[in-house]
């Protein structure tokens, strides 16, 4: 059973474009996380979420966590070539021991010049 | 920085092989996992470990074992490797912290023929 549901897998776009990538789930979580993986590499946190309704940004990108804890949304402004990428949400549920995530399918994200 | 290393970046072994994949990390985390990762299903978690000599499983345990004899270095084990355990394993460590940001390995791609 996928408890973290990540939309849309595939996502190709021209540069300079904004994208929104959704990450939902029915359960709720104490925290979310946004990572990146370039190929050839492991995944990189980007941002982690732990109030409801919390919106945090980086640069161009603006991250949410839902007001229930159950779902949450990466924003990319004015896409550039260099955002192109595996991007994966990853939720913690409460009593979590640290580090017992649940991951989602991930998005490739490919923005062309 | 927090480095996680894993031992080999490719490998190629036969079906039946036992097989070892290495990780070590250098910044006295805790928390130390194995995540598969294939196409469309993401990252899930093979095994975990909280401490030293400790194991728990995680989702898909099936067909694989760990060892940490030493904090920091956690062993995936492949008693006999099948051609459905073809992927790329991703090894990652944290702190014991509620959120658990996890600092990833850059994978082994493993083929099973």
């Amino acid at each position: 059973t996928q408890l973290l549901e990540q939309s849309p897998q595939f996502l190709s776009i021209q540069e300079g474009e904004n994208l929104t990538v959704y990450c939902n789930s029915s359960s709720v979580f104490s925290s979310l996380q946004w990572y990146r993986q370039e190929p050839g590499e492991g995944p990189v946190l980007l941002v982690t979420v732990v109030t409801g309704g919390e919106v945090k940004k980086l640069k161009r990108l603006t991250f949410q966590f839902g007001d229930a804890r159950k779902d949450s949304s990466l924003h990319i402004t004015a896409a550039q070539p260099g955002d192109t990428g595996l991007y994966l949400c990853a939720g913690a549920r409460k009593n979590n021991q640290g580090g017992k995530l649940i991951f989602g399918q991930g998005t490739e994200l490919s923005v062309k010049p | 920085d927090v480095k996680v290393t894993q031992s080999s970046r490719y490998l190629v072994k036969r079906t039946g092989e036992k097989v070892f994949l290495e990780c070590v990390q250098d910044m006295d985390h805790e928390n130390m996992f194995w995540y598969r990762q294939d196409p469309g299903l993401g990252l899930r978690l093979i095994y975990f470990s909280y401490d030293v000599k400790m194991k728990e499983k995680g989702d898909i345990p099936e067909g694989y074992s760990v060892s940490r004899e030493k904090k920091e270095r956690f062993s995936l084990i492949l008693e006999s490797a099948s051609t459905n355990q073809t992927s790329m394993y991703l090894c990652a460590s944290s702190l014991k912290t509620p959120w658990g940001l996890l600092h990833f390995g850059n994978g082994t791609r493993l083929t099973v023929t």
